[in-house]
């Protein structure tokens, strides 16, 4: 079945570390996205891929980072910068990036 | 800029009809959509609407919208204890940006009891 694949389901980080999310597709589309969510908030956009080899900054970029080096692939890295990182990464994709957007299960981070 | 606003609960009976309703503020929203998320995973795209368009039915589920007032709904026909969890809105303007960026409202926690 095609699908979009977040791993792991639980992640935990020490201080000082950087630690990546996985977000692999199989649904052949150009554009993915991570997002954010608090508890009891909507969905905040980190970053954006609308094609391989290009990404854009969203509304709350500051401490991670992102590459895109394979269509089907958007890992996302949570840096020491990002001082408060505990929270609910969703990963999505869409055909374009104007279509309907299509989400993973969700990664948990937390710090130890 | 954007804003989706949605109330943060609704609790109905074994099934009633719930009704989650949601305002948007982007007069140039292109496509409305409903999410749904059960707990501990991710979103589920449950139907979507175009601005052009009043209202859309797909099984249990009817869509509304209200252009004038930028007002949406979702009304779930016959709720099922499986339908509790949470519901966004959310809206993009796929016109004039270059790229869609997604909007979402805070969620309404659905709780649906016997």
């Amino acid at each position: 079945d095609g699908g979009i694949t977040q791993s792991p389901k639980y992640l935990f980080r020490k201080e000082g570390q950087n630690v990546t999310l996985s977000c692999e597709q199989n649904l052949n589309h150009d554009a993915m996205y991570w997002y954010r969510q608090d508890p009891g908030q909507g969905l905040r956009l980190i970053y954006y891929s609308q094609i391989v080899n290009d990404f854009q900054k969203g509304d709350i970029a500051e401490g991670y980072s992102v590459s895109r080096e394979k269509k089907e692939s958007f890992p996302l890295t949570v840096t020491s910068a990002q001082k408060n990182p505990t929270a609910f990464y969703l990963c999505a994709s869409s055909a374009d990036s104007r279509g309907p957007q299509h989400f993973g299960d969700g990664t948990r981070l937390s710090i130890l | 800029g954007e804003d989706v606003e949605q109330s943060l609960f609704l609790s109905v009976r074994e099934g009633d009809s719930s009704v989650i309703n949601c305002t948007y503020t982007d007069s140039s929203s292109t496509y409305l959509y409903w999410y749904k998320q059960e707990p501990g995973a991710g979103l589920q795209l449950l139907t979507y609407i175009f601005s052009n368009m009043d209202m859309k039915q797909d099984q249990r589920l009817t869509v509304l919208l209200n252009k004038k007032d930028k007002h949406l709904s979702l009304r779930i026909a016959d709720t099922q204890t499986g339908d509790s969890a949470i519901y966004f809105c959310a809206e993009i303007n796929a016109g004039g940006t270059s790229y869609g960026k997604l909007t979402f409202g805070q969620g309404t926690i659905l709780t649906v009891h016997p």
